[in-house]
């Protein structure tokens, strides 16, 4: 069985400080890692996701996460956050492997609110 | 372009009717999927498809039916509505392959079971 974990229900951050949003992820085999962002009565918008290569992974609106395999985790980050990045964020994984069905399993989600 | 889209947006029934949530998308994506968004759980798939005709069970399938006649189109009915089915519900689509497997999700229909 696959899961993620999101420790933090709400992050709070300046305006133009780095801001960090934490996951981390159980799987049995290699994980497709992803982020998605939520913004009031919205769907959910992709932002990056992690499948093979370079640890470091850069998306939409300068956020980047960095995949560290020894401590299962894929935090998303921002080196100076806006107001604007105010939302709700989702980590995802899924397990590569054929055959597979494709579902992703998602954390519950961190409330990211940056303060003028 | 649109997208993915789902209707109705917002929708009020009372427990034991029968309720059906539209979900369509442009895009000929091979994969489709139901969700449901509780506060503190995230979102639960209730039910995918690889394909026309083929469906499956996700993690909370139980008293909701899929059908899936057509790519672009993937109903999800509430056969008996209950109070626990209030909730946000999210489609989304996908195809695969090995550098693609995002998913694309549609706005989402808050069903308010009374």
């Amino acid at each position: 069985a696959q899961s993620v974990a999101q420790p933090e229900d709400q992050v709070n951050v300046a305006e133009g400080n780095p801001l960090t949003v934490k996951c981390t992820y159980s799987v049995s085999g290699n994980p497709y890692l992803f982020w998605y962002v939520q913004y009031p009565n919205r769907g959910l918008q992709f932002l990056l996701k992690y499948i093979t290569g370079d640890n470091l992974v850069k998306g939409s609106y300068g956020f980047e996460a960095e995949f560290n395999k020894s401590q299962t985790s894929f935090h998303l980050k921002k080196p100076s956050a806006l107001v604007s990045d105010s939302a709700l964020y989702f980590c995802a994984v899924r397990v590569l492997a054929s055959g597979s069905a494709r579902q992703l399993t998602f954390g519950s989600g961190t409330q990211l609110t940056v303060l003028p | 372009d649109a997208g993915i889209t789902q209707s109705p947006r917002y929708k009020i029934t009372e427990t034991g009717r029968q309720v059906t949530l539209m979900c369509h998308q442009t895009w000929s994506h091979s994969y489709m999927f139901w969700y449901r968004q509780d506060l503190g759980h995230g979102l639960r798939l209730i039910y995918y498809s690889a394909a026309a005709d083929i469906t499956d069970k996700g993690e909370v399938p139980d008293g909701y039916v899929v059908s899936r006649s057509k790519t672009e189109n993937f109903p999800l009915t509430l056969e008996s509505a209950t109070r626990s089915q209030t909730s946000v519900y999210f489609c989304a689509s996908s195809e695969p392959g090995e550098y693609q497997e995002t998913q694309y999700f549609g706005p989402g229909t808050r069903l308010l079971v009374l």
